[in-house]
């Protein structure tokens, strides 16, 4: 299994809400990434996690919240997000922080309206 | 932190070779990435260079100089499959080891 997985594929969300993304991988991976991918731009670095320790933070505004229950498993939580948050957000992990590939999964498309 | 730069388009016709470049400033080099992504899709790896030279790998092959700050990813016998954006990614040695991507560039393969 060299996937990573993540749920749900779209969601369309107000802005008074509260929503979670998640990611799932069984690779083993100790590593774990949200990078935040507008249209015709390149993913932007939100957070990484290495076994389950938040260890970077760049800077993201904190009505997004991310959570690491275990090694398989990444969310992140949403709240009160504003329409310019609107974005592909992209996990990724990878075996270690110092390892040079990184596998993505298929995104989560999120609408803010 | 890094200057990443690399053309934001190119053209290429099926069957024919097309070379991709990118330049990037940095204040310590500790590798630098390319991956491909289709549009609505999730990047996907395709090659690490951390020492000068060339490294092939079927259709795909990349080349660093990192005296020239200077990489590209050459694509041979192009297929339709092939448009997508090409991502250079660079990491440096600051200690996160994690790369900053490059805007990309976007490949259109017509026949």
């Amino acid at each position: 299994d060299t996937e990573v997985t993540q749920t749900p594929k779209h969601l369309v969300m107000g802005m008074t809400n509260k929503k979670s993304l998640k990611c799932e991988q069984h690779m083993g991976h100790r590593a774990m990434y949200w990078y935040k991918q507008k249209a015709k731009k390149p993913p932007e670095l939100m957070f990484v996690y290495s076994y389950e320790k938040l260890s970077i933070n760049e800077s993201v505004p904190s009505r997004f919240s991310p959570e690491c229950p275990n090694s398989s498993l990444l969310n992140l939580h949403l709240h009160a997000l504003q329409p310019e948050d609107s974005a592909l957000y992209l996990c990724a992990s990878s075996p270690d922080r110092t390892d040079t590939e990184a596998f993505f999964g298929q995104g989560t498309r999120l609408t803010v309206v | 932190g890094q200057n990443i730069d690399q053309p934001t388009e190119m053209t290429a016709t099926e069957g024919a070779i097309v070379q991709i470049n990118c330049t990037y400033q940095t204040s310590g080099f500790n590798g630098l990435f390319w991956y491909q992504q289709h549009a609505g899709e999730a990047p996907t790896f395709l090659s690490y260079n951390v020492l000068d030279g060339l490294e092939e790998k079927g259709r795909f092959s990349s080349f660093l100089s990192r005296s020239k700050g200077y990489s590209y990813l050459l694509l041979k016998e192009l297929q339709m499959k092939d448009s997508a954006s090409y991502l250079c990614a660079v990491r440096d040695t600051g200690g996160s080891y994690i790369p900053t991507f490059g805007r990309g560039t976007s490949l259109i393969v017509h026949p």
